[in-house]
């Protein structure tokens, strides 16, 4: 099946710095591809959907200026966290999507800002 | 307002025994609706997608159904393992926009 990827899968950083997140579509291409954000015990949050070539599509409380995404191409996707501050500490999740129906996430990058 | 609704909110259960898990929803419009199993620190896991037109499906040991006149699903989980412990969530689908309307997920511990 088709498999995505996310890297980091873990990291820590001081406030006040910034931090990038990957998310690659291995062996598909993704003309879209969504970045979600997860607090524990917590169900997935939409942030922002990302298309290829143009600028992302921010859900509403979502700073865009702060949660930086770049989709490059149509297998790589970038979520800088800018200026990350303590409350940014959460899990984010990317995912893909192939075609109507379906998407596939990937493994979650876990960060910590102390 | 569009909301996905899961019960129980926790489920703990013994090696080998079933269990049933319930989703209702009220998302309009309808495109499908999906289970996806998520491991603690892990991306959530497609199960099973259904469209409207489907009741029910089978991958493995896992069974949803779907009721589209009562908005209702459920993921039924056959001869459990301890490997099936995870948060296990619902998902709907609207066409229109593609977005996800996602529930709360159940909490399953399968003990030995």
């Amino acid at each position: 099946g088709a498999v995505v990827s996310q890297h980091p899968s873990r990291v820590i950083c001081k406030s006040g710095t910034s931090v990038k997140i990957e998310c690659r579509s291995l062996d598909f291409q993704a003309t879209t591809m969504f970045w979600y954000r997860q607090f524990p015990k917590k169900s997935l949050m939409l942030m922002a959907t990302s298309n290829e070539g143009s600028k992302a599509t921010y859900e509403q409380g979502v700073e865009k200026d702060k949660f930086l995404i770049n989709h490059a191409s149509l297998t790589l996707s970038t979520l800088t966290v800018t200026s990350a501050h303590p409350e940014d500490s959460s899990f984010y999740i990317c995912s893909a999507r192939t075609d109507r129906y379906e998407q596939y996430f990937g493994p979650g990058t876990r960060l910590t800002v102390t | 307002k569009n909301q996905v609704e899961q019960s129980p909110q926790s489920l703990i259960i013994l090696e080998g025994k079933n269990c049933t898990l319930q989703c209702n929803y009220t998302v309009s419009p309808f495109s499908n609706l999906r289970w996806y199993k998520q491991d603690t620190g892990r991306g959530p896991v497609s199960l099973t997608i259904m469209t409207f037109s489907e009741n029910t499906k089978s991958n493995g040991r896992y069974t949803a159904t779907l009721d589209a006149d009562t908005k209702q699903s459920s993921l039924h989980i056959t001869a459990s393992q301890l490997s099936d412990s995870a948060s296990y969530i619902c998902v709907v689908s609207q066409d229109s926009n593609y977005q996800l309307i996602w529930g709360a997920g159940t909490k399953l511990i399968i003990k030995p």
